[in-house]
């Protein structure tokens, strides 16, 4: 089974709607993060979580919100999604206690709007 | 400002060796990492240098020099599957991971 886990994969959504992308892990890890990824650009972090109860903005946190439900679930929540929203979605955790804090990836969610 | 730079794209012949560069510009170091990323899958990591010098894991090795600001990647004996792009990534004094755009490295028979 993986260790990060991301829901959905893939998704086509409308402007003006909103969505909600969820990440799980079982690494044990009490970091985790929220990157886009565009053709040609760098990894942007949208949102970090360095534990339940601490929430912080990246580079691009506009339009975006976040929630931290537990250790091992951080999902991310598009209000009105926007066509330039249309991007490949990661969450990844890490562990500096555990691991120099290297950073493990989930498979990514697609995201399509319309 | 933050920078991280390395190629955007290089061309190597199977069997050869590749060395990828990546010079960076950060606030404080906490470390250089680096990923490998296939099309549209999620980035795998790699390797990590936070001390000077050259660190070996098996055809893949990562050099790192803090006072140049400067990393490689080599890769030796080259594989079909080593096609992808390779993101060298630096963790800043606020243990931020900074992200260069990536290197698409196309491997040819």
């Amino acid at each position: 089974d993986a260790d990060v886990t991301q829901t959905p994969r893939n998704r086509i959504t409308k402007t003006g709607k909103r969505i909600m992308l969820e990440c799980s892990q079982t690494k044990g890890h009490d970091r985790m993060y929220w990157y886009r990824q565009d053709p040609g650009l760098g990894l942007r972090l949208i949102y970090y979580s360095f534990d339940v109860k601490d929430i912080n903005k990246g580079e691009i946190s506009d339009g975006y919100s976040v929630s931290r439900q537990a250790q091992a679930k951080f999902s991310l929540s598009l209000e009105s999604a926007i066509p330039n929203q249309t991007a490949l979605y990661f969450c990844a955790t890490s562990s500096l206690s555990r691991d120099t804090d290297t950073q493990y990836f989930g498979p990514g969610t697609r995201l399509t709007v319309l | 400002g933050q920078n991280i730079d390395q190629p955007t794209e290089m061309t190597a012949t199977e069997g050869a060796i590749v060395q990828i560069n990546c010079t960076y510009q950060t606030s404080g170091f906490n470390g250089l990492f680096w990923y490998q990323q296939h099309a549209g899958e999620a980035p795998t990591f790699l390797s990590y240098n936070v001390l000077d010098g050259l660190e070996e894991k098996g055809r893949f090795s990562s050099f790192l020099s803090r006072s140049k600001g400067y990393s490689y990647l080599l890769l030796k004996e080259l594989q079909m599957k080593d096609s992808a792009s390779y993101l060298c990534a630096v963790m800043d004094s606020n243990y931020q991971l900074i992200w260069g755009a990536g290197t698409k490295l196309i491997i040819k028979p």
